[in-house]
């Protein structure tokens, strides 16, 4: 069956300390992945997606995630976090030619402190 | 418009009413999706829509729930005899096209809170 799983639930990080969120899925065939972030109160926005090609992607806000197609994982990684960071985080999953539901992880909620 | 709208924000209906959602998808969006977000957490797909056609309903449960996109008019997901499980966010997300690599822009939900 399909899945995403984000083992961290919750994070907890000083300002300007560096971040890593994992995300290992399941999925049998081609695999297009996704990060979507959650702020306090605001809808799902895309922080970057991966395809094909360089596995290491960037996006948004110096977000960025490396595809890892022999550990079926896809990180997110930010070198220094701020404040404004604090939210939840999604790993989500499509694939197939037609199948364009995205499977989400359970995600992680980030919390930086000042 | 440039953003998928949904209403209402909040809705709260007592056990067994109806409860009904809508949302408005970005012009020019072909495809419209529902997902439902328990606890903060959780995404579940539910149904989408190529225009006014079901696409994939294989998350639906098999009762109480039901959806449409009629031409020109709000996505609506209806909710018969609403049960206290249904409490959650109801989250409307359209795509131009079916492309899995397309990204799904998302309105900004509607909690439902069933009393």
């Amino acid at each position: 069956a399909q899945s995403v799983s984000q083992h961290n639930h919750h994070v907890i990080l000083s300002e300007a300390a560096s971040l890593e969120l994992g995300c290992n899925y399941s999925y049998g065939g081609t695999v297009n992945l996704f990060w979507y972030v959650q702020y306090p109160g605001q809808h799902l926005q895309l922080l970057l997606k991966y395809f094909s090609g360089d596995p290491l992607v960037k996006g948004i806000k110096g977000f960025e995630a490396e595809f890892i197609k022999s550990k079926f994982s896809f990180n997110l990684r930010k070198p220094s976090v701020q404040w404004s960071d604090t939210a939840e985080y999604f790993c989500a999953v499509t694939g197939g030619s037609s199948a364009s539901k995205i499977i989400f992880g359970s995600g992680t909620r980030l919390s930086i402190r000042p | 418009g440039e953003e998928v709208a949904q209403t209402p924000k909040h809705l709260v209906r007592g056990e067994g009413q109806k409860a009904k959602l809508y949302c408005a998808p970005i012009k020019g969006h072909s495809y419209v999706f529902w997902y439902q977000q328990v606890l903060k957490n959780e995404f579940k797909f539910l149904i989408s829509f190529q225009n006014e056609n079901v696409f994939d309903e294989t998350g639906m449960p098999k009762e109480r729930f039901s959806a449409k996109c009629l031409p020109n008019s709000p996505c609506s997901l209806e909710i018969q005899a609403t049960k206290l499980e249904d409490s959650a966010v109801y989250f409307c997300a359209s795509s131009p096209t079916r492309t899995p690599r397309d990204e799904q822009f998302f309105g900004p939900g509607t909690r439902l809170t069933v009393l």
